[in-house]
């Protein structure tokens, strides 16, 4: 089985900060990794897809980089909207989401 | 619009089944395969299966291989799961969710349903 290791798993910022999250995969899923963002009582909501292609209606401050093992996810400038939880997903066998990151308020 | 819309909230005893509904609606419902995740409270989200609505096949997490089902119904356009032989560790919220490609499973997932409650409790 994949596993899929994100850091940090809390991450405190303020608005307007940029902000990037890590995610590891245990061995190579090409670029086959998605980013959700979840807010609490809420269904995930897809940002990225093929690690890098952003999901119709997501703002361009998101943004998804890395192939193979390692992978970025980055907000170039935080909103008050963007505080949440984010996953990493591989679907290149089957599929394994990451533990999660809480991004939070400083 | 692309919704789903999964059934409401359910609690039964240990060692019970439960079946959650996910109705489709807004697009073509046996050209996109659905999954289904759980998440216990507090916890991450873990992958429990998914079905192809066009044949009707389905494949499982090893994890869940023996007590559970995916089943569909095209005249609703509505994806079902059953998972039996409840223990207090599947107390969680399920989602149902669509992956983004066309006829193919292996892809993000990129409409979620709202999420179901299953609580497993004496």
């Amino acid at each position: 089985d994949i596993q899929m290791t994100q850091s940090p798993s809390t991450l405190s910022a303020s608005v307007g900060d940029r902000v990037t999250i890590t995610c590891r995969a245990s061995q190579s899923i090409s670029s086959w990794l998605a980013w959700y963002q979840q807010k609490p009582g809420k269904a995930p909501k897809l940002l990225i897809y093929k690690a890098s292609s952003l999901e119709s209606g997501v703002p361009s401050r998101f943004s998804g980089s890395g192939s193979e093992i390692e992978f970025t996810l980055t907000i170039s400038s935080l909103q008050p909207d963007d505080f949440a939880t984010y996953y990493c997903q591989q679907y290149s066998d089957y599929f394994t989401f990451g533990q999660g990151t809480r991004l939070e308020i400083k | 619009q692309v919704q789903l819309v999964q059934s409401g909230a359910e609690v039964k005893k240990p060692g019970a089944s439960v079946k959650v509904s996910c109705k489709t609606s807004g697009y073509t419902f046996t050209s996109h395969y659905i999954h289904w995740v759980r998440q216990a409270p507090g916890q991450g989200l873990e992958w429990m299966g998914v079905i192809n609505p066009s044949g009707g096949s389905a494949t499982y997490s090893q994890k869940f291989q023996g007590r559970i089902s995916m089943t569909r119904d095209t005249s609703t356009s509505t994806v079902y799961m059953e998972l039996s032989s409840l223990i207090s560790e599947d107390t969680a919220v399920y989602f149902c969710a669509r992956a983004k490609g066309e006829q193919w499973p292996a892809d993000a997932f990129d409409i979620w349903g709202q999420g179901t409650m299953v609580t497993a409790s004496s």
